[in-house]
């Protein structure tokens, strides 16, 4: 799909652990995103990436972090989750030279039990 | 709070009909964007407009921009059964020097009945 790969695809943790989720990309793009979707809100923004280190809130930010050392990946950490964390993840990058519209990886369901 | 509403929710006809969604926003924008999501998987754009353009054709589908009231539409004119998805607007309303970002709607899910 574009050279977008989210992994893992579905996991199951427990509540106060730490959870890992990464996003890969194959296409060079400066922007990198996260979002989550949840039943009744739709997607709301976690964080976005505009660079190697260069990252910055979204409206729902916390309880999450993220990191990007290099260009194709952007991994978003749960440092504690929570039930309320449950929820599918959607990574998203600009996907042509306008750096308009985004394209979307498969998602990762998460649930926290 | 999120940006752009859709309306309705959710939307059952039959095939052949013709499909309207709305979606209003409360800031301004640069361009909104509709996006269609198949059950289970990832968004998909489908239709980009710009603040300074009121309508715009693509293939089966097209969107108005009215920005004196915050809103467009999206329509799908012939629907298919495959065109069963839900259907989201995005928004960029990131001014100038800021970075680029786009804030979703809660989505109206289609149903097309053969």
């Amino acid at each position: 799909d574009a050279g977008i790969t989210q992994s893992p695809r579905h996991k199951v943790t427990e509540t106060g652990t730490p959870v890992t989720l990464r996003c890969h990309q194959t296409e060079n793009h400066r922007y990198m995103y996260w979002y989550r979707q949840d039943p009744g809100h739709g997607l709301r923004l976690i964080h976005y990436s505009y660079g190697v280190k260069d990252t910055d809130k979204g409206e729902v930010s916390d309880g999450y972090s993220v990191s990007r050392s290099k260009t194709e990946d952007f991994l978003l950490t749960l440092e504690s989750a929570t039930s309320s964390q449950t929820s599918v993840y959607f990574c998203a990058i600009n996907s042509d030279r306008s750096n308009e519209k985004l394209f979307f990886g498969s998602g990762t369901q998460l649930s926290v039990l | 709070s999120q940006q752009g509403e859709e309306d309705p929710q959710a939307l059952s006809i039959q095939e052949g009909e013709n499909a309207t969604m709305n979606c209003s926003y409360k800031t301004s924008i640069n361009n909104l964007q509709w996006y269609r999501q198949n059950s289970g998987r990832g968004l998909v754009h489908l239709i980009l407009i710009r603040s300074n353009e009121r309508e715009k054709h693509s293939g089966r589908l097209r969107v108005t921009l009215d920005t004196s009231k915050k809103s467009s539409s999206l329509l799908i004119t012939a629907s298919r059964a495959a065109d069963t998805a839900s259907y989201f607007c995005a928004t960029d309303d990131s001014r100038g020097g800021s970075n680029y970002k786009l804030t979703f709607g809660k989505g109206t899910l289609l149903t097309v009945n053969p």
